[in-house]
């Protein structure tokens, strides 16, 4: 099946620190990759639509200084929380899907676990 | 605007029950909707995945329904054992099938033993 690989998958840094993450699409190629946020007893919130080649398309309320999406090719996007504050200690999860506009499931990350102190 | 609820938020059961867990969203026009299992600090397992046009989806102990027109999904989940103690999350993906999910907050599941 699909895999997709999340690294690292925990974080503890610095207030101040700016962290990256990765998120692979390994035995499929991924047009599409989402990056979700969740917070102690929330539900997941997407924060960023990244597209490979173009620039990702954020939701509202999400800063797209803050948090850096890179998607270079069709197999990696890269997540990158700059000058992370403890407000941004959360669970950042990835997922990709394999076609645009397909009836195929998005298949996730196991998440990364981000502590600032 | 989306939202997706799920109730109960936390429910306790002795294992060998049956038991239904319920997912509601407020705008019926969704491209699919899917059921997932997390487990404690890790990612998400996808357990049934049901297209707008289909009714239900069965795989094994779980069988999931949709009934669309009135915004509300069910996930079923025979002779429950332990090992199914997990927070199950419901997600409705909307537009054209190119957006991200939206979440419901989830329903922490204990089977007790």
């Amino acid at each position: 099946g699909a895999v997709v690989s999340q690294h690292p998958s925990r974080v503890i840094c610095k207030s101040g620190t700016s962290v990256k993450i990765e998120c692979r699409s390994l035995d499929f190629q991924a047009t599409t990759m989402f990056w979700y946020r969740q917070f102690p007893k929330q539900s997941l919130m997407l924060m960023a639509t990244s597209n490979e080649g173009s620039k990702a398309t954020y939701e509202q309320g999400v800063e797209k200084d803050k948090f850096l999406i890179n998607h270079a090719s069709l197999t990696l996007s890269t997540l990158t929380v700059t000058s992370a504050h403890p407000e941004d200690s959360s669970f950042y999860i990835c997922s990709a899907k394999p076609l645009r506009n397909s009836n195929q499931p998005q298949h996730f990350g196991d998440g990364t676990r981000l502590s600032i102190l | 605007k989306q939202e997706v609820t799920q109730i109960p938020a936390a429910l306790s059961v002795p294992e060998g029950e049956n038991l239904v867990l319920n997912c509601s969203f407020t705008d019926s026009a969704i491209y699919n909707l899917q059921w997932f299992r997390q487990d404690p600090g890790k990612g998400l397992t996808s357990l049934l995945l049901i297209q707008s046009s289909q009714r239900e989806q069965t795989s094994g102990r779980l069988n999931a329904s949709l009934d669309k027109s009135s915004g509300r999904s069910t996930l079923y989940i025979a002779a429950s054992q332990p090992g199914d103690s997990a927070t199950y999350l419901c997600a409705v993906l909307e537009g054209g099938g190119a957006d991200g999910l939206t979440f419901g907050k989830g329903t922490h599941l204990i089977i007790q033993p």
